[in-house]
């Protein structure tokens, strides 16, 4: 089926370990998008790419790098994982950036579970 | 910066009953979108409803409907005749229509309970 594909869906690591959580989508869209899901908190924005080629800052940056491989992929990188990045991770999706239009709504995977010891 | 508030941590329904989830939002633009979102168990999110701002009728899809007070910032979902898959986090959200704040702001979310 068509849509955003993440991997892993789940990832234990330590403390200084480095990892890189893996986004692709089959739908021809232009801008990607990586937010954080913590208890009692709604998605927060890490990074985005508006379009291939470009990356920007988010709501909550810090500790985190990602790459815009192509069209289709797009990574999100913890150089030196912290407890404090224990979350569930969500890639998202939209034909434009931002892209509120009725028809073209952001489309998420179904998230990496990544615990940090 | 625009903020949207769900004052509702968790709220529980009977199975076919009627419920009403609340959501507040502030921004100084007169262009958005309202979003609410569903996350069930299984962690996917999955688009319920969204309203344009400019559009003065609310927005409905079979069981669920919006109550969309443009100039109280407000933006309510109600579900109808609710069913136990209806149980989930709900989230609302808030994107500007043009600019460079075009982000997705959630809500901290609504966990919803269908009782049988």
């Amino acid at each position: 089926n068509a849509g955003v594909t993440q991997t892993p869906k789940f990832q234990v690591l330590k403390t200084g370990q480095s990892m890189t959580l893996q986004c692709a989508q089959d739908m021809n869209h232009n801008s990607m998008y990586w937010y954080r899901q913590d208890p009692g908190m709604g998605l927060r924005l890490i990074y985005y790419s508006a379009s291939e080629g470009t990356t920007d800052k988010g709501e909550v940056p810090n500790g985190y790098n990602v790459s815009r491989l192509n069209k289709r992929e797009f990574s999100l990188r913890l150089e030196s994982a912290a407890p404090s990045q224990t979350s569930v991770y969500f890639c998202a999706s939209s034909p434009y950036f931002g892209t509120g239009d009725s028809n073209q709504p952001q489309h998420f995977g179904d998230g990496t579970r990544l615990s940090i010891l | 910066a625009q903020t949207v508030t769900q004052s509702q941590p968790e709220m529980s329904v009977q199975e076919a009953e009627t419920v009403t989830l609340s959501c507040t939002y502030d921004t100084s633009e007169n262009n958005y979108y309202l979003f609410w979102y569903k996350q069930p168990p299984s962690r996917q999110m999955i688009l319920v409803i969204r309203q344009e701002a400019y559009k003065q009728q609310n927005a409905t899809e079979n069981r669920f409907s919006v109550n969309f007070q443009k100039a109280a910032k407000s933006f309510s979902l109600k579900i109808s005749d609710s069913q136990l898959g209806d149980t989930a986090m709900y989230f609302c959200a808030f994107i500007h229509s043009s600019g460079s704040a075009r982000q997705l702001t959630f809500g901290s979310g609504t966990q919803l309970t269908v009782l049988p």
